[in-house]
């Protein structure tokens, strides 16, 4: 069963402005983890925010931030002032032992 | 503090030949993960290791097995390999396990011909 969902897969944005990358998720599993990564096209896979399931508070680092809304078994990225190497595939995962990954949304900023 | 390293970096392999790729994850990490991406099937976890046990097993036939050493580096091996096994083969380390931040490998583009 599909445990991850981002429903889009394409994305743009014009440079500076913000960005809302969806994720869902299902779990009947009280304890888990979240998780975005980037991955370029040279194929690296970079971590860039987690969000585990008992955080009162929204996770952010730099100009990302997860918007999590635990009941709506949502965890959507929020990227802040787009910039021209924020093009890449990005990935939301879900860790409750193993790890799941969404099919990937591809954001291109547009200068 | 050096990241993950992957070996080699890209390969090319015949039907019915067997493949072992290598992972040193990042030193003080016991956790290693190992994930197969493709462009129809996304990205899919194989299995994790931690402290040279495996711990979870994705849904891939038994041809494709690991294991890990006392100094935490890992292997993966398919054996009788098929045009289907071609993919980016990814390894991630973190410090324990289950909830913390993987970090990833450049990963190993393996070729069946």
């Amino acid at each position: 069963a599909q445990k991850i969902t981002q429903t889009q897969p394409g994305m743009f944005v014009q440079e500076k402005e913000a960005v809302t990358l969806d994720c869902t998720y299902d779990t009947s599993d009280p304890s888990y983890g979240l998780f975005w990564y980037k991955q370029p096209s040279s194929g690296e896979m970079i971590f860039l925010i987690y969000q585990g399931s008992y955080d009162q508070q929204n996770a952010t680092e730099g100009r990302y931030s997860l918007n999590f809304q635990k009941a709506r078994k949502s965890a959507n990225l929020v990227i802040s002032a787009s910039q021209l190497g924020d093009s890449a595939m990005y990935f939301c995962a879900m860790r409750e032992g193993d790890m799941r990954f969404g099919a990937g949304t591809r954001l291109t900023v547009k200068p | 503090k050096a990241g993950v390293t992957q070996t080699p970096r890209y390969l090319i392999k015949t039907r019915g030949q067997q493949v072992t790729l290598s992972c040193s994850p990042i030193s003080g990490h016991r956790s290693v993960s190992w994930y197969q991406q493709t462009p129809g099937q996304g990205l899919q976890f194989l299995f994790e290791y931690f402290s040279e046990t495996q711990r979870n097993k994705g849904n891939f036939p038994g041809r494709f097995s690991g294991r890990q050493f006392s100094n935490s580096r890992s292997e993966m091996n398919v054996s009788t390999l098929e045009l289907g096994d071609s993919a980016l083969y990814l390894c991630a380390s973190s410090l324990l396990t289950s909830y913390n931040e993987q970090f990833f490998g450049p990963g190993t583009r393996l070729t069946v011909l």
